[in-house]
């Protein structure tokens, strides 16, 4: 199993531009996340998704938008890039077993710098 | 406001000894906890977790503590291994949020030294 998987590792891009980062997963989770990674600020949760085809807001979901149209995939959009979004982006997949909480498993991220 | 902090940006420990990471938080509905380990270029990988119903949980050389009325959890690995130099980071989640939500502190560098 290639676990949680993230496109492209690096990226730059002009103020302005639009970008999709792509996630995937292959052990048939429900629950998927996207978040950010800012220096001295933890990871932050952008956008959730409970199940295809759903969608919900994190903390910091201006300036982003997703989309799940496949279980096994997450899809995080930039329509119009800036500066503030220079950031190191990670998705999560969590299973739904019986427990109240599982741990969330996570790929190994995307940097992405806005110009 | 920043629900969960971890204040000790870094941390040095010898080879062998204890290492102790810290975490606070402020949101009393906070019911689950979680340490994730990062190493560079490389996405978070769980640890340990601990429900608020208990005060410890043990993994091998990992220990995670729980004091519910200072709002406060560590993270103890004994003995301390080269293997272990990572950035930890805690997270909280509530019961009610839903879809898990977890909430992060700023992580703390730990480096091991032979």
């Amino acid at each position: 199993n290639a676990g949680v998987t993230q496109t492209p590792k690096f990226r730059v891009l002009k103020t302005g531009q639009s970008m999709t980062l792509l996630c995937a997963q292959d052990m048939n989770h429900e629950y998927m996340y996207w978040y950010r990674q800012d220096p001295g600020m933890g990871l932050r949760l952008i956008h959730y998704s409970v199940g295809e085809g759903t969608t919900a807001k994190g903390e910091v979901p201006d300036g982003y938008n997703v989309s799940r149209l496949k279980k096994q995939n997450f899809l995080l959009g930039l329509e119009s890039a800036a500066p503030s979004q220079t950031s190191v982006y990670f998705c999560a997949s969590s299973p739904v077993w019986g427990r109240q909480y599982n741990e969330q498993f996570f790929g190994p991220g995307t940097r992405l710098t806005v110009l | 406001d920043q629900q969960v902090k971890q204040n000790s940006p870094s941390l040095s420990v010898q080879e062998g000894r204890i290492s102790i990471l810290n975490c606070d938080y402020t949101n009393s509905m906070f019911d689950y906890f979680l340490w994730y380990k990062k190493y560079p270029a490389e996405g978070p990988t769980f640890l340990i977790s601990i429900s608020s119903i208990k005060d410890k949980n043990e993994d091998g050389r990992f220990t995670v503590f729980l004091n519910k009325s200072a709002k406060h959890l560590s993270l103890h690995i004994v003995p301390s291994q080269p293997g272990d130099s990572a950035v930890y980071f805690c997270a909280a989640s509530a019961r009610g949020q839903g879809a898990q939500k977890l909430v992060f502190g700023q992580g703390t560098r730990l480096t091991i030294n032979p």
